[in-house]
């Protein structure tokens, strides 16, 4: 069975950096992107961006663009989603998503149980 | 703002029939990208409802159904019952942000 396990909740406090992951099982990781998705506290949910976790091919969306950073690890089929400088702002449940087929475009069938951070000083 | 519109709420009997729409533009669902919906239980990570338009996946009761038409799509949902109350979440594809990733902003569902 596929599935996607992220990793624990984090507390940090502005300005700090994060790192958080996303590991795959049940399938060949190579196969599929991996996206990435915010929920801030009480409020919907927002595409951050993707990646091609056959090559590393990155894709953001322009709110994301230049504050997080997507990368894999493929030896041990994981995903990250990295920040250099945390803000409050970025307090959020972060959840890494698995399209249903091969390519970029698709719905979301395989989610993460997500991962909460919570940044305040 | 989200790029998708979806109404903040919707509410109905048990039993009854209820509608939440997904209104975008030209640059996604009436660029004839796909358009899916995924429902989100409290303190859950949101689970795939209808993919493509109109399509189920396998476990989803024929009860929940998708359609699109233009630069709109809608989830029905037929029968109400309590476990049915949650959010519920469009999503689609947008040209103008370079193919990125739309949601709606969400639809809380009270069943009565």
């Amino acid at each position: 069975e596929a599935q996607l396990v992220q990793s624990g909740a984090e507390v940090k406090k502005p300005g700090e950096s994060l790192r958080i992951s996303c590991k795959a099982s049940g399938y060949i990781f190579t196969t599929y992107w991996i996206n990435w998705v915010r929920q801030m506290p009480g409020k919907g949910l927002e595409w951050m961006g993707r990646i091609d976790t056959s090559d590393s091919y990155t894709n953001y969306s322009p709110s994301f663009q230049g504050h997080v950073t997507i990368s894999v690890d493929k030896s041990i089929s994981t995903a990250y989603l990295q920040w250099r400088s945390l803000e409050a702002s970025d307090t959020a449940m972060y959840y890494c998503a698995r399209p249903r087929r091969r390519g970029p475009i698709d719905a979301f069938d395989i989610w993460g149980q997500g991962t909460m951070v919570t940044v305040s000083s | 703002q989200s790029v998708l519109t979806q109404p903040p709420s919707v509410s109905g009997a048990p039993g009854q029939r209820v509608t939440i729409s997904c209104t975008g533009s030209s640059s996604n669902i009436g660029a004839n990208y796909d358009v899916h919906w995924y429902q989100q239980l409290p303190g859950t990570a949101p689970k795939l409802l209808i993919y493509g338009d109109n399509n189920r996946p396998s476990g989803v009761p024929d009860r929940f159904s998708g359609s699109k038409s233009g630069t709109s799509a809608s989830l029905a949902i037929t029968g109400l019952q309590a476990e049915d109350e949650a959010d519920y979440y469009c999503h689609s594809y947008d040209s103008s942000l370079s193919g990125s990733g739309v949601f709606g902003g969400g639809t809380k569902l009270t069943v009565l």
